[in-house]
């Protein structure tokens, strides 16, 4: 079973598309988050859930939005996507909200925008 | 500023040579946390090790140690008699306690490690 699982896996779409990307974790974990590594590798946070309840919100443009129908189910919605959007967003979890937890990676959705 | 700092963006070692990842970090809460994940080349992140800002115990598990340095503000990760399968990016990520308590990593850039036959 995997425990954290992202669909689709790669996404490949026109510019000014919205599209979804899916998230759920059969963990049992109270939170979610969603990152984004761009061609660099480098990897930054985007959001975080709670109990369905958002907790951590970066510097992200509007388009992008988060939902959360329940606490393993963590959605992201990006809309009129721009060539900058072209990266591999992850998905993770932990146990809990606070810092020592660990968190566990989804295998990520290779988005490219054309 | 950046909190995590992985200065090796790339290294590559012969099998069964030892390798050191370098992972400096700054911050100011005097509880923290330090993480190291691996990002094989099929690209799944998986989680390494842990440790707290009150833990300088260095951590050995199998062929991997970790060396927690607070003074120098460092929690550098050694592979020894590194193997082909170790070939993935290391990451290096920080999460603050302090003020804040949610669980916001700040990852370093990542070293490649390139181990060869």
């Amino acid at each position: 079973d995997t425990a954290v699982s992202q669909t689709p896996k790669y996404l490949v779409t026109q510019m000014g598309n919205d599209k979804s990307i899916k998230c759920e974790q059969n963990l049992g974990h109270d939170t979610m988050y969603w990152y984004k590594q761009d061609s660099k590798k480098f990897l930054k946070i985007m959001f975080s859930y709670n109990n369905k309840e958002l907790i951590i919100n970066e510097t992200v443009p509007n388009r992008f939005s988060p939902k959360s129908p329940d606490k393993a189910h963590l959605n992201l919605h990006i809309n009129s996507l721009e060539l900058g959007d072209s990266a591999v967003y992850f998905c993770a979890s932990s146990q809990k909200r606070e810092s020592y937890n660990e968190q566990f990676f989804g295998p990520g959705t290779r988005l490219t925008v054309l | 500023a950046q909190k995590v700092t992985q200065a090796q963006t790339e290294i590559s070692v012969v099998e069964k040579e030892d390798v050191t990842l370098d992972c400096v970090y700054e911050t100011r809460d005097t509880t923290y946390y330090l993480f190291w994940y691996k990002q094989p080349p099929s690209g799944e992140l998986v989680f390494l090790i842990r440790r707290n800002s009150f833990d300088e115990q260095n951590e050995i598990s199998g062929r991997y140690s970790w060396n927690f340095q607070k003074s120098t503000s460092s929690f550098n990760f050694t592979i020894t008699a590194s193997q082909v399968v170790d070939s993935a990016v290391y990451f290096c990520a920080l999460s603050e306690a302090d003020s804040y308590n949610f669980n916001k990593f700040y990852f370093g850039s990542g070293t490649k490690l390139n181990v060869k036959p």
